[in-house]
């Protein structure tokens, strides 16, 4: 199975920081990697596809991108409601797996 | 819009079976798959397997090998998680996502969850 690695697992931030979350994949796995954001109680919702394409109706400050097997996922400015949990997954090979997740809280 | 609404929460004792049902709206629902997800409590997110909706063709997680099936209904659109020989470790919310297409293999669409509590 690939392994996905997220860093930080959890950080303090405050409105308006630049926050930068990196997921490296064990392997090769291209462009096939995507970002989710899961607030408490609710269920994940897809933030980006194929490592940098933002999914329709999400805000601009969220970006993707990659380097080899190591992907970033950048909010530019962070607002009260993107205090969240945020997960990388691969889709390359099955299993799809995902990290850990890091927490994104308040400072 | 698209949606996909799951059954309501269930209790299960150990050796039961569940299953879990979640219905497309809104698209063409052969387009597409099925992917199934769980997070136990506290934990991250685990994936379980996906179904396509035009083949019927799955592929499942090997943690659950033998022991899950995913089917869909087109009449119906509407998807099908069963899980059996429920442990414990079973407890969990259970997701049903969207599967898009071969060239972005992503999860877009969410259901709501169906909480699992096995217990004795």
């Amino acid at each position: 199975d690939i392994q996905m690695t997220q860093s930080p697992s959890s950080l303090s931030a405050s409105v308006g920081d630049r926050v930068t979350i990196t997921c490296r994949a064990s392997q090769s796995i291209s462009n096939f990697l995507n970002w989710y954001q899961q607030k408490p109680g609710r269920a994940p919702k897809s933030l980006i596809y194929s490592a940098s394409n933002l999914q329709s109706g999400v805000p601009s400050r969220f970006s993707g991108s990659a380097s080899g097997t190591d992907f970033t996922l950048t909010i530019s400015s962070l607002q009260p409601e993107d205090f969240a949990t945020y997960y990388c997954q691969q889709s390359f090979n099955t299993p799809w797996t995902f990290g850990q997740g890091t927490k994104v809280e308040i400072k | 819009q698209v949606h996909l609404v799951q059954s309501g929460a269930e209790m299960k004792k150990p050796g039961a079976s569940v299953k879990v049902s979640c219905k497309a709206s809104g698209y063409d629902f052969t387009n597409f798959g099925i992917s199934w997800v769980r997070q136990a409590p506290g934990q991250g997110l685990e994936w379980m397997g996906w179904i396509s909706a035009y083949t019927g063709i799955t592929n499942y997680a090997e943690n659950f090998q033998g022991r899950i099936t995913l089917t869909t209904e087109t009449s119906t659109t509407t998807a099908y998680m069963e899980l059996r020989s429920l442990t414990f470790d079973d407890t969990a919310v259970y997701y049903c996502a969207r599967r898009t297409s071969v060239t972005t293999l992503c999860m877009d669409v969410w259901g709501q969850g169906t909480t699992v509590t096995v217990s004795s």
